[in-house]
């Protein structure tokens, strides 16, 4: 079985710095994707970043990148420039590839202050 | 636009008052699935189903009910609902089921309060 942990259940940061977000995880699996989705008090959920374990490289995409550590089986999200709108709950989550699930971590409260 | 579309938004209902929540998608997607969310919890898979008429369970499918007898529905059912029920209910699909290598879209989310 796989699990998804996520340990801090709120964070805030000043408008305009960076922030990281943790997260670890577990599987027996070698192959296998992480994700960070972001839910606004919309409660849409929207997706964030996305990462192969089978590659090496960090994803990025704008603003957001991860540190990714295979051995360590950790996946954290920094958000750099941190901006008002960036204020949301955030979800670890993990798939193996067992019909699509996405193991989700609890996920942290991210408040942007002005 | 693609979407995946559920209805109703927002729910309150009784104790033993069956409902249906349904789930629409316009992308010709043949996954798709029902997660729960809860405080503290995140979210957690109710059922899934790989395509028409292919359904099964999974990390919580106690008290529901599911079926896809067309490709673009999947409505969740509660037969019999009860408080521990209350919960904010998304479906999602994707292209296939496989490694990550289709994202899930999500709906918008259900509210569901039984009383």
């Amino acid at each position: 079985a796989q699990t998804v942990t996520q340990s801090q259940p709120e964070m805030s940061v000043q408008e305009a710095e960076t922030v990281t977000l943790s997260c670890t995880y577990d599987t027996s699996e070698s192959n296998y994707y992480l994700f960070w989705y972001k839910q606004p008090p919309s409660r849409q959920m929207i997706l964030v970043i996305r990462q192969e374990a089978y590659k090496q490289q960090n994803a990025t995409e704008n603003r957001f990148s991860v540190n990714f550590q295979k051995a360590a089986k950790s996946f954290s999200l920094k958000i750099s420039d941190s901006q008002l709108g960036d204020t949301a709950m955030y979800f670890c989550a993990l798939d193996t590839g067992a019909n699509s699930k996405l193991t989700f971590g609890k996920g942290i409260t991210l408040s942007v202050r002005p | 636009e693609a979407q995946v579309t559920q209805n109703p938004r927002y729910l309150i209902t009784v104790t033993g008052k069956k409902l249906t929540v349904t789930c629409s998608q316009n992308m010709n997607h043949e996954y798709m699935s029902w997660y729960r969310q809860d405080p503290g919890l995140g979210l957690r898979q109710i059922y899934y189903s790989m395509n028409v008429e292919v359904t099964d369970k999974g990390d919580v499918p106690e008290g529901y009910k599911v079926s896809r007898k067309e490709k673009r529905n999947f409505p969740l059912i509660l037969e019999s609902p009860s408080p521990n029920q209350t919960s904010l209910y998304f479906c999602a699909s994707s292209l296939w089921a496989s490694t990550g290598a289709n994202v899930l879209t999500f709906g918008a989310g259900s509210r569901l309060t039984v009383l």
